[in-house]
């Protein structure tokens, strides 16, 4: 079946610094891979979604310059959190899908726990 | 932007059926989709049903969805620990974007 990898699943990092989160598809190729973040006993909340080639959407309130996505090839995806400060310290999800028809084709990874200290 | 709406807390004894509850206010989803999340970890893929369905039976899963109350509900039936998880409904729009509830934590004591 279809895996996504997230890597670093845990991360603490100091104020100010930068932090890059990857999400890799092992198995097949994403035309479109999503962000996502949630908040501790929330539920996930669309950050942006990235197409190979071309630049992310970024969902209302979303800050671009500070959560930087690129989707260089068809297996990989980035988010970097540029700046990082203590209130960005959340569980960032990423998913994957390949395309074609509903209900199936999307994955998630197993998430990134980012601690800004 | 769409609500979706579940009850945060649920606990059954082990053994015991769980039926966890979600409510949405727009219907014009095609696909209506329940997620686990155990601690630390991402969502792992339960079940699904198309939006012109009424019920969904998977081996301890059945899903209902009642569209005119715009009302989708899991039962886990004979509901063991390793179950103890927060599970999410979804809704998937044209556009590919889904939209998640607010997260059910399942607690099943032993």
């Amino acid at each position: 079946g279809a895996v996504v990898s997230q890597h670093p699943s845990r991360v603490i990092c100091k104020s100010g610094t930068s932090v890059k989160i990857e999400c890799r598809s092992l198995d097949f190729q994403a035309t479109t891979m999503f962000w996502y973040r949630q908040f501790p006993k929330q539920s996930l909340m669309l950050m942006a979604t990235s197409n190979e080639g071309s630049k992310a959407t970024y969902e209302q309130g979303v800050e671009k310059d500070k959560f930087l996505i690129n989707h260089a090839s068809l297996t990989l995806s980035t988010l970097t959190v540029t700046s990082a400060h203590p209130e960005d310290s959340s569980f960032y999800i990423c998913s994957a899908t390949r395309g074609g028809p509903l209900p199936h084709g999307y994955t998630f990874g197993s998430g990134t726990r980012l601690t800004v200290v | 932007g769409e609500d979706v709406e579940q009850s945060l807390f649920l606990s059954v004894r082990e053994g015991d059926s769980s039926v966890i509850n979600c409510t949405y206010t727009d219907s014009s989803s095609t696909y209506l989709y329940w997620y686990k999340q155990e601690p630390g970890a991402g969502l792992q893929l339960l079940t699904y049903i198309f939006s012109n369905m009424d019920m969904k039976q998977d081996q301890r899963l059945t899903v209902l969805l009642n569209k005119k109350d715009k009302h989708l509900s899991l039962r886990i039936a004979d509901t063991q620990t390793g179950d103890s998880a927060i599970y999410f409904c979804a809704e998937i729009f044209t556009g590919n974007q889904f939209y998640f509830g607010t997260g059910t934590s399942l607690t099943v004591i032993p």
